[in-house]
């Protein structure tokens, strides 16, 4: 069965300073993996997605993750944090079989003036 | 820019009580879900809903839940008698292709006493 794990459920950054959300997934066979942000009272917004194309992904807001099949891992980075980046971050991967996401706990990121 | 959408924002019900959550999914989209998130916990697949029918359902989802696409642009999650533990926030998602990615709602955060 698929899975992710995000380590640290709360992260704080400086503002200006590198943001990184970490992610691991478990499957059996290449995964569909995604970022996904929440603002305050707003819904689960598309970061960016990894569908097995190029590893270094490319997102909205100046997001970027790698895919590295070695490590099962999927980090999200951001050279340099902005206040506007304040948020929870979920990263998520497709069932093989199926449509639905499995869903990481969330990482709760803080940007510090 | 087309938003799934969701009402009502919060809804309070009483243990034992039927509710009935509403979402408006894109309006050319043709998969539909419900997540749900427990407050601290991971974002839970619930049901995936595809030409009129269910076409995958988690554990979670059992007799006491039902999906319904009332017209042709509601979708509709109904919980027939509450208990404490559904007390959750509820996602609604669409996406227009199967396995791409999908598009949420803000939620319904439910409080059930």
């Amino acid at each position: 069965a698929q899975s992710v794990t995000q380590l640290g459920s709360h992260v704080s950054v400086s503002e200006g300073a590198l943001v990184l959300l970490r992610c691991n997934y478990s499957s059996s066979v290449p995964p569909y993996l995604f970022w996904y942000v929440q603002y305050p009272n707003q819904g689960l917004q598309l970061l960016l997605k990894y569908t097995s194309a190029a590893t270094l992904v490319k997102g909205i807001n100046g997001f970027e993750a790698e895919f590295k099949k070695s490590e099962t891992s999927f980090h999200l980075t951001k050279p340099s944090a902005h206040m506007s980046d304040a948020a929870e971050y979920f990263c998520a991967v497709r069932a093989n079989t199926g449509n639905q996401f499995y869903f990481g706990t969330g990482t709760s990121l803080t940007v510090i003036p | 820019e087309p938003e799934v959408t969701q009402t009502p924002s919060h809804q309070v019900t009483q243990m034992g009580q039927e509710v009935i959550l509403r979402c408006v999914p894109i309006s050319n989209h043709l998969y539909f879900y419900w997540y749900r998130q427990i407050l601290g916990q991971k974002v839970e697949f619930l049901v995936s809903f595809y030409n009129n029918e269910i076409s995958e359902k988690s554990e979670i989802f059992d007799d006491q839940f039902s999906v319904e696409r009332p017209d042709g642009s509601n979708f509709t999650l109904k919980i027939r008698s509450t208990k404490l533990e559904d007390s959750a926030m509820y996602f609604c998602a669409s996406s227009d292709q199967l396995g791409d990615e999908q598009f949420f709602g803000p939620g319904t955060r439910l409080t059930v006493l």
